[in-house]
């Protein structure tokens, strides 16, 4: 069966820092990837999606970034974290354009 | 800019009560409609994926209908139960894309 784990759970960070949140995906393969965030009193917002290694597709300009170095790892990071990026991130896949099965859920605080 | 519209933003009703609540998107570029419960610390689960107009789904009390014409899904809870509290997220697919818009969702909180 598949699985999806992301981590860490919690974040706290003071502004200017950076951020690594990891994702990896057990047991499928080529995985479409994606990552959302949500805000205090928000739905969910796309932040990045890849349909592939190397393949990264942006919905939201911002100082965020992320990556796939593996075909079951999706990375996301910034080089200096704003207050405004606090928030519930989540790392999710899916086969195709079907439906999204999600990770646990990290908690970033920017003080 | 797509927006995805879910109402009302909060519901509380009693154990045995029905209730339904809508989600609204735009009626172009139609690919897919999705609905997620997400429960309290845990992740969002898919419940249905609808992509024809005119779709029913049915998994146990919980249903929903789907008129892309119009642009709007229902969700509907018979008989609502205590673990039903959650919140409940439409997400809406543009063209062939992998892109889903979400709502911000509609918590239930089922009293006993």
């Amino acid at each position: 069966s598949q699985t999806i784990h992301q981590w860490p759970a919690t974040l706290v960070q003071p502004v200017g820092s950076p951020l690594s949140l990891e994702c990896t995906v057990e047991g499928t393969s080529n995985p479409n990837l994606y990552w959302y965030r949500q805000a205090a009193g928000r739905g969910l917002q796309l932040l990045f999606y890849s349909v592939g290694i190397g393949q990264i597709s942006s919905e939201v300009p911002q100082n965020l970034s992320a990556s796939r170095p593996q075909d079951r790892q999706f990375i996301l990071s910034s080089k200096k974290l704003l207050l405004s990026d606090s928030g519930f991130y989540l790392c999710a896949w899916s086969r195709d354009a079907g439906e999204l099965f999600f990770g646990e859920g990290s908690r970033l605080t920017v003080l | 800019i797509l927006n995805v519209e879910q109402s009302p933003q909060s519901l509380h009703v009693q154990e045995g009560d029905s209730t339904n609540f809508t989600c609204s998107f735009p009626s172009s570029n139609f690919y897919a409609l999705h609905w997620y419960r997400w429960e309290t610390a845990k992740s969002p689960e898919a419940l249905f994926v609808m992509t024809l107009n005119g779709d029913e789904k049915k998994k146990g009390r919980i249903s929903a209908t789907l008129n892309t014409k119009e642009g709007y899904s229902y969700l509907y809870i018979k008989g609502s139960q205590p673990e039903d509290s959650a919140t409940y997220l439409c997400a809406f697919g543009v063209d062939s894309s992998y892109k889903l818009i979400f709502g911000s969702g509609t918590r239930l909180l089922v009293r006993p």
